[in-house]
């Protein structure tokens, strides 16, 4: 069964340094998506794709956060500098469908520590 | 402004103790109405999209009903695995998936 793929699982990094995550959607998926997780929270959207266009980065805080998908399939998002705030889990989903957010499929997670 | 309320927070049952999970929202014109589980230091797992009120859908154990201003998602005799964090999402009126908090459920022998 096809899953989206995420790497690292977990990061541990001091405040001021910079992070990377990955993200391989499932093959075909148009919509890519990255989400933050809080502990006891729901997931909050950052960033949606549709192939390697932005669609929506409304709540990313562009003064450190940024994100991309170049060809249109795996996608990386990068913090720096990371704050103590961005400890946090970070999902990345696909969509098959693009437009409105449809069924969406979530990846296992980064789980970002900030000391 | 669209907003995504679940209750209870957190839920213990005894196993074959079946019990229902409220997920109340406030958007205009629904266009999805999502359930998710999600285990410990995992992703969210999909179980469910329902449209339109009435509707009604069924997992094994689960089952998910829609009315105007709520769903509720319905666990029969649950068993231990049952135990996780449900959550609801909506599609909001900017056409994004809103997440409530989350039911954290767990289900003792």
């Amino acid at each position: 069964e096809a899953e989206v793929a995420q790497s690292p699982r977990y990061k541990i990094t001091e405040k001021s340094q910079a992070v990377a995550f990955w993200c391989d959607p499932i093959s075909g998926h148009a919509t890519l998506y990255w989400y933050r997780q809080i502990l006891g929270q729901g997931p909050e959207l950052l960033v949606q794709f549709q192939d390697e266009s932005v669609v929506d980065d409304s709540q990313l805080p562009k003064d450190r956060f940024s994100a991309e998908r170049l060809k249109g399939v795996d996608s990386t998002l990068k913090i720096q500098p990371a704050e103590l705030g961005d400890s946090a889990m970070y999902l990345c989903a696909s969509s098959p469908r693009r437009g409105d957010s449809n069924e969406q499929f979530f990846g296992p997670g980064t789980r970002l520590t900030v000391l | 402004e669209d907003q995504v309320t679940q209750s209870p927070e957190a839920l213990r049952l005894q196993e074959g103790e079946s019990s229902s999970l409220n997920c109340s929202y406030t958007v205009s014109g629904l266009r999805g109405l999502f359930w998710y589980r999600q285990d410990p230091g995992k992703g969210p797992e999909f179980l469910f999209t329902l449209y339109s009120a009435g509707e009604e859908k069924e997992k094994e154990r689960l089952k998910a009903t829609l009315t105007k201003k709520e769903s509720f998602l319905h666990i029969t005799a649950p068993k231990p695995e049952d135990s996780a964090t449900y959550l609801c999402a909506v599609i909001d009126s900017w056409g994004k998936l809103q997440f409530g908090a989350g039911t954290q459920v767990v289900v003792t022998p």
